[in-house]
């Protein structure tokens, strides 16, 4: 079976529900910050991401809210669907670094019917 | 965007032995990365590879353990050494193209 996600906390939401995916980082100096989807097997794929210099950025479902005076990241998710089952991973890169990133400890998000 | 392609995508070994994990790229990139996800865990970065220079370990990884080659700009490997059941992970390589950050599947590895 799959064991990503098997221990980490867990969001559970009816179909058609909003939902909300929380995130602290770590380093103050980060500048750009991804949300990460990652399903069964696969590797994380990208959903959405916010420069530092912003503090809210909408996709299609898909909203980012970004806190840095609490260093805090969110990922609302509009009415959620079976498909967003998955984990979340939220990601920091520091300022002045290239592409490397900080991964949070992921939710894992559940869906039902 | 970039296609990344890893091999093998899941493998049981014999502890003591070692595994070359392969990730093939279809662009040119600069910097790949590879990354260990433990069971029910996020992602650590084990180290950066750069084309033509030694990679950069994160604290807690070392070259002689996850020797890395980087021997041209779309191709890695990271080889996991003298393997123990601890280091049943996933393994995942990543690029860096502008902003974004594109991985592949993954190599599961089971140590036995």
């Amino acid at each position: 079976g799959e064991s990503v996600g098997l221990h980490l906390p867990t969001l559970s939401v009816q179909e058609g529900d909003n939902s909300i995916i929380n995130c602290a980082y770590s380093n103050s100096a980060s500048d750009y910050f991804i949300w990460y989807k990652q399903e069964s097997g696969k590797g994380p794929q990208f959903i959405i991401d916010i420069r530092s210099n912003m503090d809210k950025r909408q996709g299609q479902r898909v909203t980012v809210l970004l806190n840095k005076t609490v260093k805090h990241l969110s990922l609302q998710i509009a009415a959620t669907q079976p498909g967003d089952s998955a984990v979340y991973f939220c990601a920091e890169k520091v300022s002045g670094g290239y592409n490397k990133l900080i991964f949070g400890a992921g939710t894992r998000l559940a869906v039902h019917p | 965007s970039a296609v990344i392609s890893q091999k093998p995508s899941r493998d049981i070994c014999q502890r003591g032995t070692s595994l070359t994990i392969q990730c093939q790229v279809d662009s040119q990139v600069t910097m790949m990365f590879w990354y260990r996800q433990q069971p029910g865990q996020s992602l650590t970065l084990i180290a950066t590879a750069n084309q033509g220079s030694e990679a950069t370990y994160e604290s807690g990884f070392v070259i002689d353990k996850f020797p890395i080659s980087r021997p041209n700009l779309t191709f890695s490997t990271l080889t996991v050494s003298n393997m123990s059941p601890e280091d049943s992970s996933i393994y995942l390589c990543s690029v860096g193209i502008y902003t974004e950050a594109f991985f592949g599947q993954g190599t599961r590895l089971t140590v036995v």
